[in-house]
């Protein structure tokens, strides 16, 4: 069954950096875009970043566009979200998710949480 | 980027009505819009995408119209399991876009 792992999440300072990663089983990895997803506490979801299957283009929203970055390992079928100069406002649980008709997404990670805090 | 509203924020009803939601973008979408539930303390489920596919698994109870800019999801007759929040988001173009979600409450 399709599987979607996060780790990494923990509390930073604001400014700091934290990367996340996302382990992924269960599926030809390399036939699949995967996004990162966050909701903050009490909030809707806001999509994040995507990769696409091969890894040949990436796109970010604008509140993390330039902080953020997104990459895969398609030998470890892993993704890995390196999230930089990191401000309260990105406190959430990031989840993994897998594409589903380049944008949605059908299979979603259960989420790590990013505390950004003084 | 595109924004989507969702209207109303809560809706109130009973187990067995009829449930009508909706996403209104700020440009056309071409019909690229899917629903995803939310129920407490679980991950979005996708429901129905492309305005009016079905996901895997998805009642038939779970239906979606539209075009353009105004789409609809309507649940015919509410099961206690459908009490949730529902966000829409559309794949025009990067960035996609969530809304902010209709609440469902009994």
């Amino acid at each position: 069954q399709v599987q979607l792992v996060e780790s990494g999440g923990g509390v930073v300072q604001p400014g700091g950096s934290l990367r996340l990663s996302c382990a992924a089983s269960g599926f030809t990895f390399s036939d699949y875009g995967i996004h990162w997803v966050r909701q903050a506490p009490g909030k809707g979801p806001e999509w994040v970043a995507v990769v696409y299957s091969d890894g040949s283009k990436k796109f970010y929203s604008g509140s993390v566009q330039g902080r953020f970055t997104i990459s895969r390992d398609q030998s470890n079928n892993i993704v890995a979200l390196q999230m930089n100069s990191l401000r309260v406002e990105d406190t959430a649980v990031y989840h993994c998710a897998r594409d589903f008709k380049s944008g949605h997404s059908d299979y979603w990670g259960q989420g790590v949480l990013v505390t950004v805090s003084s | 980027e595109i924004v989507l509203t969702q209207s109303p924020v809560i809706l109130s009803l009973s187990p067995g009505e009829r449930a009508t939601l909706s996403c209104r973008a700020s440009q056309s979408i071409n019909g690229y819009l899917a629903w995803y539930q939310q129920r407490p303390g679980q991950v979005p489920r996708l429901l129905l995408y492309d305005t009016s596919n079905r996901a895997t698994g998805i009642p038939a109870r779970f239906s979606g119209s539209g075009s353009g800019t105004d789409f609809t999801l309507t649940i015919s007759s509410l099961e206690p399991e459908d009490f949730a929040v529902y966000y829409c988001q559309h794949r025009s173009n990067w960035p996609v876009t969530f809304g902010g979600g209709t609440k469902v409450e009994i």
